[in-house]
């Protein structure tokens, strides 16, 4: 596809389920990232992803969350024994390189915990 | 601790004015980006200024990198209904790779 693609759009699920989120990059992006934004704030970040090793984790809130990026395109965020306040419009970005700071952006995963 | 600051938070005006939306950090960002995004859709990418003072141009868009590199603005000439959403801007260091820093957005409205 020409963008950034994520899959599913909305996903309610129950707290304490585990949950995976899907993300395409733009076809030839090495570097993908993964964002969090709640209601009213900016994306905040989780994940960055230079080929398939994770190159900074520094924003996961907790070892609920993991990341895996095994072939160095699609990448899926992992959370185990959702919490509510894991509810959160989850964003997946890609740009070309390590060095090249212009992200494009997926139009995100809603994820609801009830 | 948000490191960059947004201000309006809310911004609501009449087609045609002009408005001006501020972005402010007590630290250097080797790069500035604004973004725009509208309701279910993620931010889409508008500007990067990456030099102290440098002025980018789009259509009625203009963007300003302040001289230390700690502050931006963005500045819309004759607004049009078609310019309401979430400003964002997010700031890149090279120290932390290709992170971005997001401030907290400016929801913009222009009204017919």
């Amino acid at each position: 596809g020409a963008g950034v693609s994520q899959t599913p759009s909305n996903k309610v699920t129950e707290k304490g389920k585990y949950v995976e989120l899907r993300c395409d990059p733009i076809s030839g992006h090495t570097a993908l990232y993964w964002y969090r934004q709640s209601l009213g704030q900016g994306p905040e970040f989780l994940i960055y992803f230079q080929g398939t090793g994770a190159a900074d984790d520094s924003g996961l809130p907790n070892d609920r969350f993991f990341a895996v990026r095994p072939e160095g395109s699609v990448s899926t965020l992992k959370i185990q024994r959702t919490e509510r306040g894991d509810s959160a419009v989850y964003l997946c970005a890609s740009s070309l390189s390590r060095m090249n700071t212009e992200a494009f952006f997926g139009q995100g995963t809603r994820l609801t915990v009830v | 601790t948000q490191l960059l600051e947004q201000s309006p938070q809310f911004l609501s005006i009449q087609e045609g004015e002009n408005l001006t939306v501020y972005c402010n950090s007590s630290s250097v960002f080797s790069s500035l980006q604004w973004y725009r995004q509208e309701p279910g859709e993620g931010p889409v990418l508008l500007v990067t200024v990456v030099t102290g003072g440098e002025v980018k141009k789009l259509k009625r868009l203009t963007f300003q990198f302040g001289d230390a590199r700690k502050d931006s603005s963005l500045h819309i000439t004759a607004a049009q209904t078609g310019d309401t959403g979430l400003y964002l801007c997010a700031g890149g260091r090279e120290t932390s790779g290709s992170r971005l820093t997001f401030g907290e957005g400016t929801q913009l409205t222009v009204n017919p």
